[in-house]
């Protein structure tokens, strides 16, 4: 079975500096994506930034990148400048590419809180 | 709004109710799955819908049961359930189970009294 480990349950950080979040996981799969999405109150799970296990390139989008290290299974979230709307629960998730009982299997999240 | 849809966005219910979840999603996807959150674990796979075709379920008890009557919607039937029930309930879809990427919806609040 897959898993996947967030070992920060909350971090905070100043309004317009950079935060880290970490992820480590575990697959016996060599093909699969990895995730992290977004939880703000409103309970939506929005999809912030995706890599493919087979890309070495770290994925980026806007302010939001990733450091994919697959020999150490870690995938850690670069949040720069942060924002107020930032502060929401952040979870890593893992999917094998040939899907199975594991679906998408997720961390227990890392509440990120944005001090103004 | 993500493009799936769920309703009802909160229920309370006893333990002797029936009830339904409703999901629905326009975006084309073929693969629909139910996932529970509770406080302080990790979201957990109920079930999983592929081209219609139930292909998981991961020891879930009988007091929950889903249907899928067509790749749009997707129903999580609820009977004589427990207070250790009461969580979250999120729907999701994706193209096909291993495409990488869900859609979620807001979810359900279901408190069990």
């Amino acid at each position: 079975a897959q898993t996947v480990t967030q070992s920060q349950p909350e971090m905070s950080v100043q309004e317009a500096e950079t935060v880290t979040l970490s992820c480590t996981y575990d697959t016996s799969e060599s093909d699969y994506y990895l995730f992290w999405y977004k939880q703000p109150p409103s309970r939506q799970m929005i999809l912030v930034i995706r890599q493919e296990a087979y890309k070495q390139q770290n994925a980026t989008e806007n302010r939001f990148s990733v450091n994919f290290q697959k020999a150490a299974k870690s995938f850690s979230l670069k949040i720069s400048d942060s924002q107020l709307g930032d502060a929401a629960m952040y979870f890593c998730a893992l999917e094998n590419s040939g899907g199975g009982a594991d679906g998408l299997t997720f961390g227990k999240g890392t509440h990120l809180i944005i001090q103004p | 709004e993500t493009g799936v849809t769920q309703t009802p966005r909160h229920l309370v219910m006893g333990m002797t109710n029936k009830k339904s979840l409703k999901c629905e999603q326009h975006l084309g996807h073929n693969a629909m799955y139910w996932y529970k959150q509770s406080a302080k674990k990790p979201l957990e796979l109920m079930f999983v819908y592929n081209f219609k075709e139930q292909t998981e379920n991961n020891s879930v008890p009988s007091r929950f049961s889903p249907e899928c009557p067509n790749s749009s919607h997707l129903f999580l039937h609820l009977h004589t359930l427990q207070p250790e029930d009461s969580a979250l309930y999120l729907c999701a879809s994706s193209r096909r189970q291993g495409a990488g990427g869900y859609t979620f919806g807001s979810g359900t609040r279901l408190t069990v009294v």
